[in-house]
């Protein structure tokens, strides 16, 4: 089954403790994208990759390193989490590095908590 | 990316046509259509895209206006799984090098009834 897997699902930590966050795609799609998504922002794009070894800013990159070493993986580090990093990522995939007029697919997200 | 304008809300009844409306008036001439929906707190669902023309695929359709100003997206019998918060996305660049962001405004929440 075409995916997008992301873990853990669920997490609470404390600030200052490195947490990663893991994305998967078994669908050889070139570009992937983090997402975050709080109330009354609407999701914005953190980092996203265009292929293996080409990654770039979003829209919130502060806080956040992502890599992208192999095509089906791209996992979101927070190197020192804060609280105001307490929300919903979501990761995505799509085909080509265009993206025009290609869906993206999503993770069913994971909803993170910063003490 | 171009800024689109969707109701806060809508409701339809079970098993009638849900009619979702979007505003795009910047829409570039190279700038997709996109629809994704989201179901409570579950990843965003792409539902269906276009260009300039109309689209349909086995879960909705996409009527595009001739100006490309505004769009509306038909889900033609809804059921209460269709109760979601639907995201209309305009960007990428066909023929060209975008590289596939999504701006993700408001939505509209659509809410089917019994």
């Amino acid at each position: 089954e075409a995916q997008v897997t992301q873990n853990p699902r669920y997490l609470i930590t404390v600030t200052g403790k490195k947490l990663t966050v893991t994305c998967s795609q078994n669908m050889n799609h070139e570009y992937m994208s983090w997402y975050r998504q709080d109330p009354g922002l609407g999701l914005r794009q953190i980092y996203y990759s265009m292929n293996v070894e080409v990654t770039d800013k979003g829209d919130v990159p502060e806080g956040y390193k992502v890599s992208r070493k192999e095509k089906r993986n791209f996992p979101l580090i927070l190197e020192s989490p804060s609280p105001n990093q307490t929300s919903l990522y979501f990761c995505a995939s799509s085909l080509t590095p265009g993206g025009a007029g290609q869906p993206q697919h999503f993770g069913d997200g994971t909803r993170l908590s910063i003490l | 990316d171009a800024k689109t304008t969707q109701p806060p809300s809508m409701d339809c009844a079970e098993g009638r046509a849900a009619n979702l409306p979007c505003n795009h008036s910047t829409i570039s001439g190279n700038e997709y259509v996109y629809w994704y929906r989201q179901i409570h707190s579950q990843g965003p669902q792409y539902i269906i895209h276009g260009l300039k023309n109309n689209e349909t695929n086995e879960m909705a359709s996409l009527i595009i206006t001739e100006d490309r100003k505004s769009s509306t997206l038909i889900l033609p019998h809804a059921t209460l799984r269709d109760t979601a918060v639907y995201y209309c996305i305009v960007g990428g660049n066909a023929g060209g090098t975008s590289y596939g962001k999504l701006t993700f405004g408001q939505g509209t929440i659509l809410t089917v009834h019994p």
